[in-house]
This record gives C-alpha cells, structure tokens and sequence, in this order.
C-alpha cells in the first residue's frame, strides 16, 4: 500500500561502484524526501525537494546524488565518495508544509 | 539548524501501564511535531502529530503536549499492550529547511505481558 514505492528492497554492492536507488510515488506530492537510517542514529536527512527540478542538501548530503526531472521520481545515487555507505535508506513524501510524510518501505544497502 | 533530543533512548513497562517519552527542540520556528512508531523491518508510521498553535491532542490512548515556552513536547501512551513495543521517532520541522522533518534518535519501547 502507500503510494510510494522503493525498488530494491535489499541491495548489494561492491566498494568503489556507485548505485542508485529508486523512489516513485503516486500520491501527487510536491516534496519528497530522503533520509538514512543507522542503529542508535534515528532518521537523519539526505536530501530533499520541494519542486520539480529544484532539490537542497540535508544535513549528511557528502558523497550523495539525486535529480527531480519528474514529480514522481526522487532517485539517489550513492556514490563511491561516501564513506560508509551501509544503511537502510528510506524516501518520503509530503503533500504540503507542515503535512505528514508518507514513507516508502525502504531499501538496505549494503556495500562490501 | 534544528537539533532534537529524545529521552529516554529505550524504555521498558508493564502491560497495562503508561509510558512517557520526551523531546526537545532548539529552533523556536519549528511549529509542526509527529511522532513516528516503527516496528522491526518496518516503515515509520505517523501516530499523532500537533501544531504549534495547540497545546495537548489526544487520540484514544495516545496523546502529545506541547510547551512551546520551554521548547519541549511529549508523547504520552496509556494501557499500554504488547503490540505498542516499537520504536517511536519525535521530529520537529520549520520553514529553515524547506518543512522537512528533523528527527529525534528514537526511544525503543518494550512492553512486557
């Protein structure tokens, strides 16, 4: 259900190669969202976009990526510039300011 | 930018008693805060937000204050049943960074039989 979907739910890669993560939802959303979640360190903040083909950085943007060329599509590239890259990752979406955010169901990342 | 503490980190109760978790918040802009439950593998799902212009909300067991003054806010679970054990996320979010969440580092709640 929700409306928002992240593709791959796991995946695996080798150190040094950068991947890209998936994110659409159909829920009509002007902002979405990234964030990664680490044990013990809550959600924290990736990246983030209010419009189409308008994004800002979140409080950990080092060694990430992405690009909004479609309402539907908030993809994050991982790059092999991020230092530990390991994580569960998790997109949202939001409807308006100060609106719940809607959460995919995330994707585990794990890079060796 | 906006920092938010939550205390405490975990929390272990009795079935049938009421739980208590608390944040802070550093930026006096803020004005939206939910609070998240995620179960194990799971997606976080709201269970209660609040607006700065509101001080208490409740929904059936579960209800969220909100001291502006101090720049706190708490959640509040009553009756509490094995099926509330999860982890729950506090988060506060303001115009400085576009309205997105700021997250606390999450308590996890163990309510035992």
């Amino acid at each position: 259900d929700g409306g928002i979907t992240q593709s791959p739910k796991y995946l695996f890669r080798k150190e040094g190669q950068n991947v890209t993560l998936s994110c659409e939802q159909n829920l009509n959303h002007d902002a979405m969202y990234w964030y990664r979640q680490d044990p013990g360190q809550g959600l924290r903040l990736i990246y983030y976009s209010q419009i189409v083909n308008d994004f800002q950085k979140g409080d950990i943007a080092e060694g990430y990526s992405v690009s909004r060329e479609k309402k539907e599509s908030f993809p994050l590239t991982v790059t092999s510039a991020q230092k530990n890259p390991t994580a569960f990752y998790l997109c949202a979406s939001s409807s308006r300011a100060n609106s719940p955010l809607h959460f995919g169901n995330g994707t585990r990342l794990t890079v060796t | 930018g906006e920092n938010v503490e939550q205390h405490p980190s975990t929390l272990s109760v009795q079935e049938g008693d009421s739980a208590v978790i608390k944040c802070t918040y550093s930026d006096s802009a803020s004005n939206y805060f939910p609070w998240y439950k995620q179960e194990l593998g799971k997606r976080p799902q709201l269970i209660i937000d609040i607006r700065s212009n509101v001080g208490e909300k409740k929904d059936q067991r579960i209800a969220v204050t909100l001291n502006k003054t101090a720049k706190h806010f708490s959640l509040h679970i009553t009756e509490t049943q094995p099926e509330d054990s999860a982890v729950y996320f506090c988060a506060a979010s303001n115009s400085n960074s576009g309205y997105a969440l700021n997250f606390g580092k999450g308590t996890s709640l163990l309510v035992t039989p």
